[in-house]
């Protein structure tokens, strides 16, 4: 089956400590996205990747890093400097042609920080 | 800047009609989209329409486009309970960086037995 994990589906970390959100796909997809969302609020994009070895920040990067080292993964570390990380967490991905934006979703992660 | 706007909440009976609406700005938008969230799951992409097309229909699900007013709706036909989630509108631009989304906020439906 092709399609985007994301794992785990439930995080907790403590206040001060990194923690890294894995993303994989299958769909042979060039370009790769990460977004936040809150509760009862739309998404908003933290860093994408429109191929391998480069990536550019979103709306709201700060505190976040990501790599791309391969093209089926694109991990995303919320450090201890997001001040605010408690959030639900998706990734997406998509063929990456020029002028189709259609994006596919991962499951998603819920962090939450003690 | 882009912004994409939707009423935050829809309730509606089971077995009629749905419709969702979504403002934007942007008028260089190539496709738009509609996707569904249920709790505590992704987005699933429901459907598409191209900027040059007024109307598409896959099975109960219908979607408009007014390009001038920049109006996109979304009727959800003979409404389930299973069609209670949140449902956010999205918009492409014509070659934007990354091939970037804009997101509304999201409309809520309840279906009511």
């Amino acid at each position: 089956d092709g399609g985007i994990t994301q794992s785990p589906k439930y995080l907790f970390r403590k206040e001060g400590q990194n923690v890294t959100l894995s993303c994989e796909q299958n769909l042979n997809h060039d370009a790769m996205y990460w977004y936040r969302q809150d509760p009862g609020q739309g998404l908003r994009l933290i860093y994408y990747s429109q191929i391998v070895n480069d990536f550019q920040k979103g709306d709201i990067a700060e505190g976040y890093s990501v790599s791309r080292e391969k093209k089926e993964s694109f991990p995303l570390t919320v450090t201890s400097a997001q001040k605010n990380p408690t959030a639900f967490y998706l990734c997406a991905s998509s063929p990456g042609l020029a002028g189709v934006n259609t994006q596919y979703f991962g499951p998603g992660t819920r962090l939450t920080v003690l | 800047g882009e912004d994409v706007e939707q009423s935050l909440f829809l309730s509606v009976r089971e077995g009629d009609s749905s419709v969702i609406n979504c403002t934007y700005t942007d008028s260089s938008s190539t496709y738009l989209y509609w996707y569904k969230q249920e709790p505590g799951a992704g987005l699933q992409l429901l459907t598409y329409i191209f900027s040059n097309m007024d109307m598409k229909q896959d099975q109960r699900l219908t979607v408009l486009l007014n390009k001038k007013d920049k109006h996109l709706s979304l009727r959800i036909a003979d409404t389930q309970t299973g069609d209670s989630a949140i449902y956010f509108c999205a918009h492409g631009a014509r070659e934007a960086a990354g091939n970037k989304l804009t997101f509304g906020g999201g409309t809520r439906v309840l279906v009511k037995p």
